[in-house]
């Protein structure tokens, strides 16, 4: 089965600073992999997906993910956080091609320090 | 806004009971996903339907069960509730096929007390 772990469950970056979220994933079939956002009390947003078109994958928000391979990693990264950046972020992998069923991280809390 | 409807918000009910949350997909969507989020097991899926049937399968418990009906929303109805199943279940819908993008519906929140 696929997984993917999210390392570290609290981050706290300083406004202006960059931001990077770990998650690296299990799998042995090329994945799809997904960065996810809860604000609170929301339901979850689609940041940015992998689904092996580019390793270099943009999304909404200013935030960008990188598929590596050779280390199994699927980081989020935005170059300068936003207070309103404050939220839960949530890597997620799906399955084989054509069955979409997310298996989601354990999430990462992300707080901006103004 | 996602476009994929949950009702109701919130529900407060008692040990014991039965209750049924329902999903309005966006208009289109085929496929239906339900969800449950909760402090100690995280976002675990529990099922799928695409287009009335069932597709896949999770970590559901057989007190609970779903279905999609030919209108496309779907139900989730949990049975013989017990303190544990208080949690955040939300409802995804996608196009289905090869579409691997889901979104996602702002979640019912259910207390069991």
């Amino acid at each position: 089965a696929q997984s993917v772990t999210q390392l570290g469950s609290h981050v706290s970056v300083s406004e202006g600073a960059l931001v990077l979220l770990r998650c690296n994933y299990s799998s042995s079939v090329p994945p799809y992999l997904f960065w996810y956002v809860q604000y609170p009390n929301q339901g979850l947003q689609l940041l940015l997906k992998y689904t092996s078109a580019a390793t270099l994958v943009k999304g909404i928000n200013g935030f960008e993910a990188e598929f590596k391979k050779s280390e199994t990693s699927f980081h989020l990264t935005k170059p300068s956080a936003h207070m309103s950046d404050a939220a839960e972020y949530f890597c997620a992998v799906s399955d084989n091609f054509g069955n979409e069923k997310l298996t989601f991280g354990t999430g990462t809390r992300l707080t901006i320090i103004p | 806004d996602s476009g994929v409807t949950q009702t109701p918000k919130h529900l407060i009910t008692a040990t014991g009971q039965r209750v049924t949350l329902r999903c309005s997909p966006r208009s289109g969507d085929l496929s239906v996903y339900w969800y449950q989020q909760s402090l100690d097991q995280g976002l675990q899926f529990l099922i799928q339907y695409y287009n009335g049937e069932e597709r896949a399968k999770g970590n559901i418990l057989e007190r609970f069960s779903a279905q999609q009906f030919p209108d496309l929303h779907s139900e989730l109805n949990l049975s013989s509730l017990e303190l544990g199943d208080s949690a955040l279940y939300f409802c995804a819908s996608s196009v289905g096929g090869d579409s691997t993008e889901a979104f996602f519906g702002q979640g019912t929140r259910l207390t069991v007390v």
